[in-house]
């Protein structure tokens, strides 16, 4: 079965300095991976993905993830955070098949200190 | 291009009433799909739709829960009778097409509260 593990519910980082969001993967089969944000009272937003081309994938906002296959990991990273960046912040795997189910993970809050 | 859309954003009901809730997805979007997010959790699958047409509903309490999608367009999920556990952010999502990696598309949500 897939499913996701965000190791962090919490990560508190000041301004400028880097980020890093943890998230493991559970997976049969190769997997497609999704980092998502939601913003209050806005809507999800994709930030990047991950679907077997090049393992270092680049997103939006700065923001990049890397997928380990040996490690099961996808963790998602940022040089310098922002304080726009503060959010929460959730690792998506899509269920192999014709459906493109989603399997969130439980959420990373991020906050960012000035 | 518009986005998902969603109505109402807020609701607020007592338990045992029923509550109705409206999906427009992005425009030419053959798959639509309803989430319930709780608080502190992520959000999970409640149905999926190609088209007119159920895909998944495997997570739905079809005691209380319904959804349609009848013209294949814009989507309801109804609620009746509501639970004090039905508190939570429902979210509308669609995608152009449905398969493994493609980009699922978000509306604001419904934050629906039962007291």
């Amino acid at each position: 079965a897939q499913s996701v593990t965000q190791l962090d519910s919490h990560v508190s980082v000041s301004e400028g300095t880097p980020v890093l969001l943890r998230c493991n993967y559970s997976s049969s089969y190769s997997p497609s991976l999704f980092w998502y944000v939601q913003h209050p009272n806005k809507g999800l937003q994709l930030l990047l993905k991950y679907t077997s081309a090049a393992t270092l994938v680049k997103g939006i906002n700065g923001f990049e993830a890397e997928f380990k296959k040996s490690e099961t990991s996808f963790h998602l990273t940022k040089p310098s955070a922002h304080m726009s960046d503060a959010a929460e912040y959730f690792c998506v795997v899509s269920i192999p098949g014709n459906t493109g189910k989603l399997i969130f993970g439980q959420g990373t809050t991020l906050q960012v200190k000035p | 291009e518009a986005g998902v859309a969603q109505s109402p954003r807020y609701k607020i009901i007592e338990k045992r009433q029923s509550v109705a809730f409206w999906c427009n997805p992005i425009s030419g979007h053959a798959t639509l799909y309803w989430y319930q997010q709780i608080l502190g959790q992520g959000p999970k699958l409640l149905i999926q739709f190609q088209n007119n047409g159920v895909v998944d509903d495997s997570q739905l309490p079809k005691d209380r829960f319904s959804a349609e999608r009848l013209k294949g367009v814009d989507s309801t999920l109804k609620i009746q009778p509501a639970k004090l556990e039905d508190s939570a952010v429902y979210l509308c999502a669609s995608s152009s097409q449905s398969g493994q990696g493609y980009e699922q598309y978000f509306g604001p949500g419904t934050r629906l509260t039962v007291t």
